[in-house]
């Protein structure tokens, strides 16, 4: 079984249109993440929530809105997509938010956003 | 706020040999995690060896080995008897108490085995 599994893999779109990745951990970690990983590889948090509760928002445009409806699924949408949104995206969960062990991150496959 | 440098973009090793990949890290934060991930060229970002800034040993996961030199800010990753399925990208990265744990990674070093 999948731990931290995302859908689509990959997502191939025009710029303008919304489009939703989903996420979901069967871990049963309490926190959540979404990570974005730029043509360079280079990886940046977007958002993580604990408990369904928002808790990192870093500089993202607010276009993209995170939701959690339970512990166990953190979705992303993206409104008006531009070209500059291409990259590839990843969920990731840990067991709690906090320092320890515990807030080891484990990564769902990605999803690879292409923009045209 | 926390950085990590990666200050190898690629690295060869011959196959059973051992590699390491340099890390060195910057935080104000009197407590941190330090991590490494491979990156395998289908994508996905695979855990491999976690070290807490408290932790008096070197972490050790297998073929994996963390040299953590706290003093000199450095979490190298030793790969032993290197094999052919090494070949990736590495990245480290870190938490802070202060970050709502989220990790903050390096640029990433390529490795490529070689027989």
């Amino acid at each position: 079984d999948t731990a931290v599994s995302q859908t689509p893999k990959y997502l191939v779109t025009q710029m303008g249109n919304d489009k939703s990745i989903k996420c979901e951990q069967n871990l049963g970690h309490d926190t959540m993440y979404w990570y974005k990983q730029d043509s360079k590889k280079f990886l940046k948090i977007m958002f993580s929530y604990n408990n369904k509760e928002l808790i990192i928002n870093e500089t993202v445009p607010n276009r993209f809105s995170p939701k959690s409806p339970d512990k166990a699924h953190l979705n992303l949408h993206i409104n008006s997509l531009e070209l500059g949104d291409s990259a590839v995206y990843f969920c990731a969960s840990s067991q709690e938010g906090s320092l320890g062990s515990g807030n080891i991150q484990y990564f769902g496959a990605g999803t690879r956003l292409s923009v045209l | 706020a926390q950085k990590i440098t990666q200050t190898q973009p690629g690295m060869f090793v011959q196959e059973k040999e051992a590699v390491t990949l340099d890390c060195t890290y910057d935080t104000s934060d009197p407590s941190y995690g330090l991590f490494w991930y491979k990156q395998p060229s289908s994508g996905e970002m695979i855990f491999l060896i976690y070290q807490g800034s408290y932790d008096q040993q070197n972490a050790t996961e297998g073929r994996y080995s963390l040299n953590f030199q706290k003093a000199r800010k450095s979490a190298n990753l030793v790969i032993s008897a290197s094999q052919l399925g090494d070949s990736a990208m590495y990245f480290c990265a870190m938490t802070g108490a202060g970050g709502g744990n989220k990790l903050t990674f390096g640029t990433g070093t390529q490795l490529k085995v070689e027989l």
